[in-house]
């Protein structure tokens, strides 16, 4: 079982709202990724989590804000955002091994328009 | 940040035909990646490589790791009109093992 989940499917949210993206993995993953996605383009690492800590933030603006309650569970709360944050978000899971063979799954994404 | 260049961008096949595209770096990579994206969806991994001159096949699709470690590519025979979308490549570098370095992606269309 290779799934990544992720809810919501489509989010449409104002300025002023606070919403939150959801991303669940059960197949013993320790890293969990969040990518911004626009169309046509590669996706842009955001932040990475490695056993619950967060291991790199890709200089993120605050108003994106992720957590980590356990390791299979990856959360990325959103507050306050811009018209040019709507993209597609996708979360990603990989073993962690510490060493080469990383692969990296990914979610099907939640598709965000910031109005 | 660093890409790979990736080639074609764009492709159009009548259905039946066979595609080829490829990745190149400058530096070394340990291990490419090969995924496929439908709209509004993520990606789909194809196949993983991890060696050097490693051949690898998934159904119809073959992808090699290049003996350089500098180049990877991604056969697709027979297309057919499911096989529509965007195929990326990516790579991890030695020593980085979490961030992805991905191409531009090439875009099939197939002609049924």
């Amino acid at each position: 079982d290779t799934e990544v989940t992720q809810t919501p499917k489509h989010l449409v949210m104002g300025m002023t709202n606070k919403k939150s993206l959801k991303c669940e993995q059960h197949m013993g993953h320790r890293a969990m990724y969040w990518y911004k996605q626009k169309a046509k383009k590669p996706p842009e690492l955001m932040f990475v989590y490695s056993y619950e800590k967060l291991s790199i933030n890709e200089s993120v603006p605050s108003r994106f804000s992720p957590e980590c309650p356990n390791s299979s569970l990856l959360n990325l709360h959103l507050h306050a955002l811009q018209p040019e944050d709507s993209a597609l978000y996708l979360c990603a899971s990989s073993r962690e091994t510490g060493g080469i063979q990383e692969t990296q799954y990914f979610g099907p994404g939640t598709r965000l328009l910031v109005l | 940040g660093q890409q790979l260049n990736q080639s074609p961008q764009s492709m159009f096949i009548q259905e039946g035909e066979d595609v080829s595209m490829n990745c190149t770096s400058s530096s070394i990579f340990n291990t490419w990646l090969w995924y496929k994206q439908d709209p509004g969806e993520g990606p789909v991994l194809l196949i993983a490589l991890y060696k050097a001159g490693e051949l690898t096949s998934n159904g119809r699709l073959t992808a090699q790791f290049g003996i350089t470690r500098k180049d990877s590519f991604l056969n697709i025979s027979a297309s057919i009109p499911s096989d529509v979308g965007i195929y990326f490549c990516a790579g991890l570098n030695a020593g980085n093992n979490r961030k992805l370095i991905w191409g531009l992606g090439t875009s099939l269309a197939v002609n049924p």
